[in-house]
Formats: structure tokens, sequence, C-alpha cells
């Protein structure tokens, strides 16, 4: 069975520092999936990443994924308050998409 | 620009009522998901369909039915709501297998009194 954990689940951070979150699953899985939602609104992809060792970025943000180890990151990179949001991770196995419970992020001015 | 359209934003039910939540695509994806987001919990798959007529469980398919007799549409059925549906729930779709993500709807908040 396809389990998705993440890690931590909420996170409260200062402006101008750097952060990680973990995103861990339990079988292989051919795709691997990050997105964002702020408060009342739906869901926004951020990146998809499908390969070992890919690694994507965009702004503050960057994603990786190690298929060995069935990990992927989300890195945070010098905070700002506008990525105060809740990140979730998403993955993919045939046709099926599992996510994780989320990451709540605050960022602290 | 892609679009997933829920039916209403919110929805107050009473107990035992049959209620329906549909959600159209205009992108031609094959797959279609249902999931409820509850707070703690995330986002917990119902049910999917990544064909016309067909239809998988999730992880929670307890007390939901699903209904895709179009490819454009899926529809979540509630055959007799309970409190302990109410939820935030949200549709996607996405092409089958595809590297590119899911598309979401605006989510449809339903209570059941």
């Amino acid at each position: 069975e396809l389990k998705v954990e993440q890690n931590p689940l909420f996170l409260s951070m200062q402006e101008g520092k750097n952060y990680t979150i973990y995103c861990n699953y339990s079988t292989t899985s051919d795709r691997l999936y990050w997105y964002r939602q702020d408060p009342g609104k739906s869901l926004e992809s951020l990146f998809v990443l499908l390969s070992n060792g890919a690694v994507k970025q965009e702004g503050r943000l960057m994603a990786s994924l190690d298929t060995k180890a069935r990990l992927s990151t989300l890195h945070i990179t010098a905070a700002v308050h506008d990525l105060s949001a809740t990140y979730f991770c998403a993955v993919g196995k045939d046709d099926k998409i599992i996510f994780g419970k989320g990451t709540r992020l605050h960022i602290l001015p | 620009d892609v679009k997933v359209t829920q039916s209403s934003r919110y929805l107050v039910k009473r107990t035992g009522e049959k209620v329906f939540l549909e959600c159209v695509q205009d992108m031609d994806h094959e797959n279609m998901f249902w999931y409820r987001q509850d707070p703690g919990l995330g986002l917990r798959l119902i049910y999917f369909s990544y064909d016309v007529k067909m239809k998988e469980k999730g992880d929670i398919p307890e007390g939901y039915s699903v209904s895709r007799e179009k490819k454009e549409r899926f529809s979540l059925i509630l055959e007799s709501a309970s409190t302990n549906q109410t939820s935030m729930y949200l549709c996607a779709s996405s092409f089958s297998n595809s590297n590119q993500p899911q598309h979401f709807g605006d989510g449809t908040r339903l209570s059941i009194l």
C-alpha cells in the first residue's frame, strides 16, 4: 500500500532563514509532485519530479528526488513572508496519486 | 486555460440525505479524482476514475459512490449523508500516467447537519 509521510507538519520560521521539508513514501513510484495551498484556496502545482536525482528550482524553492531512498525534499532558501502556505507532496503509482498530510509553513517577519 | 469546475462552493445538507457533488473538466483528461481534506489529515483519496464508466476505490471509499458516464464529468455521491462526512471535497483531473500534475477545482465545503 502506498503511504506518504511529510515532516514536519508545522513549521514556524523567521524570514531570511533556510529550511527543508521532507517527504518519504513507502513503495516504488514513477513520479512525485509538490503543491502549494493558500488558506481558503485550492492546490497549485509547484514541481513534478520524475527520475532519481531530479532537481527543480523556482525562486526560493528547490525540490529534489532520491528514488532509492524514497525521499523528496523541498528546500526553502532565505524565506520571505509570501511563502507562508501549506505545502503538500504527492506520489503517483500507475493512475493513483496519494498525498501527504501537508506541512503548514508560517514565516515570521 | 485549464479548468476544473465543481458545482458548489458551499453546501449544507441534513443527515440521511442523498448528496451529489459534481465535477467537470475541460481538458480531455482521462483521470479524475475525488479527495476530502480535513485539518491535520491532508488530502485523502476517496475514489478515482481512469476512464468512462471505470472507477477505483481510494483509501476511504466507505459511505461514498461515484459515477462517470462522460469523460468530462465525475460525480461523487453520498448515499446517506452523515455528520462525519462534513468536510472540504476536492476534485482533480490529469492525463493518464502523465508527467503533468493534477489540476484541482476550487473545492466544495460540505456541512452535514
